[in-house]
């Protein structure tokens, strides 16, 4: 079956510190992979996506490539700030239909 | 802000009882879909409705049910609590094709969730 491994947590960083989040996926075919984040209180949010191999999926100064050679999509930031501090999870889609495989979550917290 | 309201926001239960949770769609979509985060986890896929039907499903047993209505809102019902389904209820809603009934047209939008406290 299809699944997601992300490093564990906590990951606790100094601001204007380098982030990366390891994201492994196995699943059969070419899933598209998602990131979304979960600020404290609040519902998940999309982050990125890839939809295709050596796609880059960034926004918000985040950034995180599809390899398919390596099954992986880590997420990365290069400055990070106190305001990126929440949980952030990788996800697959298959191709057909909307069902999201997610990963156990990443805890993020940034200290001023 | 997504669009999506659930409610309720914070519901407190006992073993053996039934809870109803709701859930109300962006303007515009016709899917909706339900997850499952339990403490600590990442969220895990129950079930997606799609015109009014169950579309989809994961690894829940039949306790957990749905319905959608005409408005493309949705409620998941709880039967028979356990306290394993202690846990943050997300609802996600987006479109779907039209035409095949299958396929993805875009972003899931999530709620804030209901969280359930079963003591």
């Amino acid at each position: 079956g299809n699944s997601v491994t992300q490093m564990e947590g906590p990951v606790t960083l100094s601001e204007e510190a380098f982030l990366t989040i390891n994201c492994t996926y196995t699943a059969t075919g070419y899933p598209s992979l998602f990131w979304y984040v979960q600020y404290p209180g609040e519902g998940l949010q999309l982050l990125l996506k890839a939809t295709k191999a050596d796609d880059k999926g960034s926004n918000k100064g985040f950034e995180a490539t599809y390899r398919k050679e390596t099954t992986s999509f880590h997420l990365e930031k290069g400055s990070v700030q106190v305001s990126d501090s929440a949980v952030y999870f990788c996800a697959l889609r298959k191709a057909a239909g909307n069902k999201l495989t997610f990963g156990g979550g990443t805890r993020v917290l940034v200290k001023p | 802000e997504t669009g999506v309201t659930q409610s309720p926001t914070h519901l407190i239960k006992t073993r053996g009882q039934q809870v109803t949770l709701r859930c109300s769609s962006q303007s515009g979509h016709n899917t909706v879909s339900w997850y499952q985060q339990a403490l600590g986890q990442g969220p895990q896929f129950i079930f997606q409705y799609y015109r009014e039907e169950e579309n989809g499903r994961g690894n829940f047993p039949p306790r957990f049910s749905g319905l959608q209505f005409p408005n493309y809102s949705s409620e998941l019902n709880v039967n028979a609590l356990e306290l394993d389904d202690s846990a943050l209820y997300l609802c996600a809603s987006s479109g779907m094709n039209r035409i095949s009934g299958t396929g993805i047209t875009g972003e899931l939008f999530f709620g804030e969730g209901s969280r359930l406290t079963v003591l």
